[in-house]
């Protein structure tokens, strides 16, 4: 496709479960990143992936959280043992080599019960 | 922590007349960008302003950068309803890595016909 999918677009599970959100980038972006939005604020730096390595991970809030991007381009973010904070709307991104602009997909809506 | 944070919250006009948004940051940036989400949607770049630059123009986008201020502003001349939506400003920071963007907590624009 032309732009940044994400899938599912909806997620509801419940509390401590284990989810996966996935994401696929525009061909040829080499650089990949996750966000978080809650609702009304603006976006939150989660991680960012440089072709198939994490070369920013300071975002992540802690260690039920974590990300792969295997072979380079489709990008999978982990969560274990989900909480109720977790709900919120998940991003991904992807640009030319870590360059700008972001294109964004359009997001998964994680809801944790 | 946000690094922008933009006023108003929310402001409303009507259809013609000209929207005014600012965003303030707190420490030395590479660029300052600014996005557009609509509901449900990811967010949209829409102008890149780097920190050597005063002014930059974009059809009816006009923005600015004050960096003694650490502030910015973004004018959308002749507003129309479908530029009813939220609007984001995002530094990148000098310190880090590829295009990490920090994101302020946004401007909830409603363009009424």
């Amino acid at each position: 496709g032309a732009g940044v999918s994400q899938t599912p677009s909806n997620k509801v599970t419940e509390k401590g479960k284990y989810v996966e959100l996935r994401c696929d980038p525009i061909s040829g972006h080499t650089a990949l990143y996750w966000y978080r939005q809650s609702l009304g604020q603006g976006p939150e730096f989660l991680i960012y992936f440089q072709g198939t390595g994490a070369a920013d991970d300071s975002g992540l809030p802690n260690d039920r959280f974590f990300a792969v991007r295997p072979e380079g381009s489709v990008s999978t973010l982990k969560i274990q043992r989900t909480e109720r904070g977790d709900s919120a709307v998940y991003l991904c991104a992807s640009s030319l080599e870590g360059g700008t602009p972001l294109h964004f997909g359009n997001g998964t809506r994680l809801t944790v019960t | 922590s946000q690094q922008g944070e933009e006023d108003p919250q929310a402001l409303s006009i009507q259809e013609g007349e000209n929207a005014t948004m600012n965003c303030s940051y707190k420490t030395s940036i590479n660029n300052l960008q600014w996005y557009r989400q609509n509901s449900g949607r990811g967010l949209v770049h829409l102008i890149l302003i780097r920190s050597n630059e005063r002014e930059k123009h974009s059809g009816r986008l006009r923005v600015t950068l004050d960096t003694s201020k650490k502030s910015s502003s973004l004018l959308i001349t002749a507003s129309r309803a479908a530029d009813t939506a939220s609007y984001f400003c995002a530094t990148s920071l000098r310190e880090t890595s590829g295009s990490r963007l920090t994101f302020g907590e946004g401007t909830q624009l409603t363009v009424n016909p």
